[in-house]
């Protein structure tokens, strides 16, 4: 069971590069999310999608686009890098079933630094 | 002020040991919640969802009080296994994008 996969696990980038991060759930989930966890911050929404082709931006978007072409795929983009945005990024998904939202499923993260 | 808070820790106490953590959340209109375990440099994945007549699950006990907006988690006979990050997750409503994360308590429990 595969569940949540995301590439690449680890990068390091310069300022001003750019970069795609990719993330796959094979559950047919509705809903995706693309997290950025910081030391001390807890996990922190930057975009999601609930459905494809359709995105909306979270918490701290700036800096980030993301994309939901294919339902079980959701793309997080950097267009100009930042050190700021050295982070680890989650990608998960859940079910977009009424009443209490269901559970989230992680991918292992992808450690971005940017130099 | 954050919209959901967690004891800092980090919790050190020896295996066998009952441990509880606090988490506050200032939503009121907060629908449903959570407490996710992370493991170091792992991905976090949930541990139990709390409900409003409290839960139990094996030696893990969740409460919920709506009226002061507080949640708990207490670990029972606590093992070496159990050291991790514990994170309180708020659900403001019915759909998954509103989830909002607590900074995490750390736990280590020590032989």
């Amino acid at each position: 069971n595969a569940g949540v996969t995301q590439t690449p696990k680890f990068r390091v980038l310069k300022t001003g590069q750019s970069m795609t991060l990719l993330c796959a759930q094979d559950m047919n989930h509705e809903y995706m999310y693309w997290y950025r966890q910081d030391p001390g911050m807890g996990l922190r929404l930057i975009h999601y999608s609930v459905g494809e082709g359709t995105t909306a931006k979270g918490e701290v978007p700036d800096g980030y686009n993301v994309s939901r072409l294919k339902k079980q795929n959701f793309l997080l983009g950097l267009e100009s890098a930042a050190p700021s945005q050295t982070s680890v990024y989650f990608c998960a998904s859940s079910r977009s079933s009424g009443g209490a939202a269901g559970e989230l499923f992680f991918g292992e993260g992808s450690r971005l630094t940017v130099l | 002020r954050k919209e959901v808070e967690q004891d800092p820790g980090p919790f050190n106490v020896p295996e066998g040991a009952t441990v509880a953590f606090n988490c506050t959340y200032s939503n009121s209109a907060s629908q449903s919640f959570f407490w996710y375990r992370q493991d170091c440099r792992k991905e976090p994945k949930l541990l139990m969802s709390v409900y409003s007549s409290g839960n139990e699950d094996g030696r893990f006990t969740a409460q919920l009080n709506r009226a002061s907006q507080y949640i708990s988690l207490l670990i029972r006979d606590s093992k070496l296994s159990d050291s991790a990050t514990y994170l309180c997750v708020v659900n403001r409503g019915n759909y998954g994008q509103n989830f909002v994360f607590g900074p995490g308590t750390r736990l280590s429990v020590l032989p």
